[in-house]
C-alpha cells in the first residue's frame, strides 16, 4: 500500500539552527499538508500546499517556516531558526484532489518527524 | 497503542439527508473525542468533540455520539448541505491535567453532497 515518508524520524538540533525536514508523499498525491504536535497537545495544522504554492496557512506558520517541493517527489518543511517550542512531533499528510471517481479525500499522513530543540 | 477505526471511506448522501460517519477506538483509557472537517486545500478545523464523561453531543445541525462501553464514538449531521462536503475525521487522545497523549486521528471519511 503506498504511503507517505518522513525523514528523519528523529533530529536534535540546537536552538538558532535551520532544520529541515522532508516528506515523500504518495506519488499521484496533489495536495500536501504539514501538521505538528507538540508533547501533550492536539495536532495542529500548519500548512497545506497545492500547485507549487501555498494554499492556507495556520498562524503557527509564521516568517520562520517554509516549505518547498524542489522536485517532483519531495516535499519540504524548513525552519529557519528554531526555538524551543518548536519542539513537536511534525506529520506530513497528502491526500488526492477530491472529486474525481477513485478519490475518496483521504487524508493520508506519515509517521512523523520528532524535532527536539535544545 | 491507540488505533482509530472510521468508516465509511467516503459517502454520498442527498442534499437534505442525514449522514452518519462512525468511529472506533481500541484504547479504553481515551477520553477526548474530536472531529475535523477539512474542505479542500485547508488546514481541518474542529467542529464538535466530546469528552467521555457525556454520552452525546450537539451543535445545531451536528451531533455527536459516544458509546463508552462498545469503544466507538460517531458523527451525525442532519439536513446535510452543500457546504458540508469535505473530508471529516474523527480522533481519539487522552487527557490527563498535564495535557492530552497526542490524538490518534481515523483515516477520514469524504463526504459528497447531492444536489
Amino acid at each position: 500500500e503506498p504511503e507517505v515518508t518522513q525523514t528523519p524520524s528523529h533530529q536534535v538540533t540546537q536552538m538558532g539552527q535551520e532544520v529541515i525536514l522532508r516528506c515523500v508523499p504518495i506519488s499521484n498525491h496533489l495536495y500536501f499538508y504539514w501538521y505538528r504536535q507538540i508533547l501533550g497537545q492536539k495536532v495542529e495544522f500548519l500548512v497545506s500546499f497545492y500547485n507549487n504554492e501555498i494554499s492556507e496557512k495556520s498562524e503557527i506558520f509564521d516568517d520562520q517556516f517554509s516549505v518547498e517541493r524542489p522536485d517532483g517527489s519531495n516535499f519540504t518543511l524548513k525552519i529557519r531558526s528554531t526555538k524551543l517550542e518548536d519542539s513537536a512531533m511534525y506529520f506530513c499528510a497528502s491526500s488526492l484532489l477530491a472529486g474525481g471517481p477513485m478519490d475518496t479525500g483521504e487524508l493520508f499522513f506519515g509517521e512523523g518527524s520528532r524535532l527536539t530543540v535544545l | 497503542g491507540e488505533n482509530v477505526e472510521q468508516h465509511p471511506s467516503t459517502l454520498s448522501v442527498q442534499e437534505g439527508d442525514s449522514a452518519v460517519i462512525k468511529c472506533t477506538y481500541s484504547d479504553s483509557a481515551s477520553n477526548y473525542f474530536p472531529w475535523y472537517k477539512q474542505e479542500l486545500g485547508k488546514g481541518p478545523q474542529l467542529i464538535i468533540d466530546i469528552r467521555s464523561n457525556v454520552g452525546e453531543k450537539k451543535d445545531q445541525r451536528i451531533a455527536v455520539t459516544l458509546n463508552k462501553t462498545a469503544k466507538h464514538f460517531s458523527l451525525h449531521i442532519t439536513e446535510t448541505q452543500p457546504e458540508d462536503s469535505a473530508v471529516y475525521f474523527c480522533a481519539a487522545s487522552f487527557e490527563s491535567g498535564g495535557g492530552a497523549d497526542g490524538l490518534t486521528f481515523g483515516k477520514g471519511t469524504h463526504l459528497i453532497i447531492q444536489p
